[in-house]
């Protein structure tokens, strides 16, 4: 079963506009929380993460919410470009058993002209 | 070079073959990691290294046996594969004992198809 799901396998957005990429968790040990970023050909590319103790971290254009009692968080990009189009996965570690990475599916983003 | 690469970035193999993929992080990181993607399917972790020794192996079949020569290094052997284990076979590195609260690096992967 999964511990880490992302719902949405792909999400199209305008230029300029905010996109918004969710992950849902179920394992309660999970306390660190990190975004990547996939271009066709090329590893991931880390981008954000936030730990449990925040309920956000900002980074430029990039900011995580984390839900902890919902065991939601979100990837806001404000505002969105062409260049941003990729697939994004979402993953989380924790202590003893969840402590490796577990990674979502991940959601493709497409930017829109 | 910079940060986690791999090599070959393309592998064809016959299920009789035998054929390695290479690893190399230049971020001084003591934590290497295989990871298998398959296509709309998370990433999996296959093994953990941490100082050269291996920490987990997530229930990999032994036609797949990794070797860890030093902190730098990552190799993963190949021999007798199956054609479900085509795939993208990612390699990363993490600054510490590996898991819990620690960013991985990834290379950009090594697609293989078994034939």
């Amino acid at each position: 079963d999964q511990q880490v799901k992302q719902n949405s396998p792909s999400l199209s957005v305008q230029e300029g506009r905010i996109s918004i990429l969710n992950c849902d968790y179920t394992n309660s040990m999970f306390d660190y929380f990190l975004w990547y970023k996939k271009y066709p050909a090329e590893g991931p590319t880390f981008l954000i993460s936030i730990s449990s103790i925040k309920d956000k971290n900002e980074d430029g254009r990039f900011t995580v919410f984390l839900n902890k009692s919902a065991k939601h968080l979100s990837l806001h990009i404000v505002p969105s470009q062409p260049g941003d189009s990729a697939v994004y996965f979402c993953a989380a570690s924790g202590t003893g058993s969840a402590r490796q990475l577990t990674f979502g599916s991940g959601t493709q983003l497409t930017v829109l002209p | 070079e910079t940060g986690v690469t791999q090599t070959p970035r393309h592998l064809v193999m016959g299920m009789t073959n035998k054929k390695s993929l290479k690893c190399e992080q230049h971020l001084g990181h003591n934590a290497m990691y295989w990871y298998k993607q398959s296509a709309k399917k998370p990433l999996e972790l296959m093994f953990v290294y941490s100082l050269e020794e291996r920490v987990e192996n997530n229930s990999v079949p032994s036609r797949f046996s990794p070797e860890c020569p030093n902190s730098s290094h990552l190799f993963l052997h190949l021999h007798t594969l199956q054609p479900e284990d085509s795939a993208l076979y990612l390699c990363a590195s993490s600054p510490s004992s590996g898991g819990g609260q620690e960013t991985q690096y990834f290379g950009p992967g090594t697609r293989l198809l078994v034939l």
